[in-house]
């Protein structure tokens, strides 16, 4: 079975500190795909992130970082000086793609940045 | 690109009436596309999964007879709530994908409030 563990429920800093949120996921699958969505309070799903499971490389978008390594299974996400925009919540996502490509979602962590 | 509609956005209706919710791709042919549900404060729940021309696939749990979905073409999928109750009250949100790409787009979402 699929399964996405986000163990942070609700994480809270100061504006400008860096905050890292875990992911672990489980899957017997060889061929995966690992996504982040922010949530922010509109409700809309942003789409952050997508890594295959057979490119392990790290990337860096502005301040966002994304962690992957498949020894763990973990896909953990950073954001460096954190500013209050980055308020939501986050959620991390397996997919086992192939023609439904269902989502499987982590249960999300609320980030708070405060002033 | 990757733009994903929803209408609309709130609605209130009186217990027993249907309700239709449509998602659009704007920019883009969704070959599938993803109907969830999510309650405050949780994760998004899968309820079905829809194939342009095709019948849609439910999660298990989910009543199709009470959540018709329709998928009549390659940029409109509509989720209909027949004889909504107070229950039904909750966040839906769609999203769409293309055959070739792995990354679902979601829609602004859809606030049902059944009095």
């Amino acid at each position: 079975a699929q399964k996405v563990t986000q163990a942070q429920t609700e994480i809270s800093v100061v504006e400008k500190e860096d905050v890292t949120l875990d992911c672990v996921y489980e899957t017997r699958d060889t061929t995966y795909y690992l996504f982040w969505y922010k949530q922010p309070p509109s409700g809309e799903l942003v789409f952050l992130i997508r890594r295959n499971s057979f490119d392990e490389q790290n990337e860096i978008s502005g301040r966002y970082s994304w962690n992957f390594q498949k020894s763990t299974s973990s896909f953990n996400f950073t954001i460096t000086a954190s500013q209050v925009v980055d308020s939501a919540v986050y959620f991390c996502a397996l997919s086992l793609g192939g023609n439904t490509g269902k989502l499987i979602f982590g249960q999300g962590t609320t980030l708070q940045v405060k002033p | 690109g990757a733009v994903v509609s929803q209408h609309p956005s709130r609605v209130i209706c009186k217990s027993g009436t249907s309700v239709k919710i449509e998602c659009r791709s704007l920019d883009f042919q969704a070959t599938t596309m993803f109907w969830y549900r999510q309650f405050p404060k949780q994760s998004l729940m899968l309820m079905a999964t829809s194939n342009e021309g095709s019948k849609a696939t439910y999660e298990q749990g989910v009543e199709k007879d009470k959540f018709l979905i329709n998928h009549a073409s390659l940029t409109l999928s509509t989720l209909t709530v027949t004889s909504a109750h107070p229950e039904d009250s909750s966040f839906y949100i769609c999203s769409a994908r293309t055959w070739a790409q792995e990354t679902q787009y979601f829609g602004p979402g859809t606030r049902l409030l059944v009095l």
